[in-house]
């Protein structure tokens, strides 16, 4: 069966440069969730989309945007990037929000920022 | 404030021994998750629990529901090294559209 893919796997950046992690759902999924995880914590919530609107708003910097396409695809730009931003970042999809099914997680794009 | 807790945060077991994983979560929820994931590796889904008293098991692990006490467990029988990981539970609530996530638990069986 299909799953979450996210792409890149694995990116290296500079401080203050720029970043975008992308994310394609499980087909016929319509909603997006981004979350970060720091080595040894558990995920945090950055931001989720439902129909292509923004559905939920966590702990995402100002320094971070998202969106979702018309295809459901999600992008996550990362500018002015900071040491503390390496980390891995989850994407998961369902069908529906929170309220109508389980999220499926993506393999996760590693950043490491030097 | 949304909290969720996970108790114990590390756990050192040999194998052939069983344990119980703890989650608390700070409100009312009917929509409980349990979560594995492997060092550097992404989350998989183990149970999904939408009831209250609802129960779960599969293979050596036994996942259960109390809503009215905000509980949720995850009970392991005969550990095996297999089941080294980390676990987390994850609540959804009636406002919001996110997963709120528990502190994890490590879990290592020792053989």
């Amino acid at each position: 069966a299909a799953g979450v893919i996210q792409s890149p796997r694995h990116l290296i950046k500079e401080k203050r440069e720029t970043a975008t992690l992308k994310c394609y759902p499980i087909p016929r999924h319509d909603t997006v969730y981004w979350y970060q995880q720091g080595p040894g914590q558990d995920p945090q919530f950055l931001i989720s989309f439902y129909e292509k609107m923004q559905s939920d708003k966590g702990s995402i910097p100002d320094r971070f945007s998202a969106q979702q396409f018309s295809d459901y695809h999600s992008e996550l730009n990362m500018s002015s990037l900071e040491l503390g931003d390496s980390a891995l970042y989850f994407c998961a999809s369902s069908s529906g929000t929170v309220r109508a099914g389980e999220l499926f997680f993506g393999e996760g794009s590693r950043l490491t920022v030097l | 404030e949304l909290k969720v807790e996970q108790n114990p945060l590390f756990l050192s077991m040999q194998e052939g021994k069983n344990y119980t994983i703890y989650c608390n979560y700070s409100t009312t929820s009917d929509r409980l998750y349990w979560y594995r994931q492997d060092p550097g590796k992404s989350l998989e889904s183990l149970f999904v629990l939408l009831s209250n008293g609802a129960v779960k098991q599969e293979g050596r692990l036994m996942a259960s529901l109390d809503t009215k006490a905000r509980l949720s467990t995850l009970h392991i029988t005969a550990a095996v090294h297999d089941l080294s990981a980390t676990y987390f539970c994850a609540v959804a609530y009636f406002t919001g559209n996110q997963f709120y996530f528990g502190t994890g638990t490590s879990l290592t069986v020792i053989p």
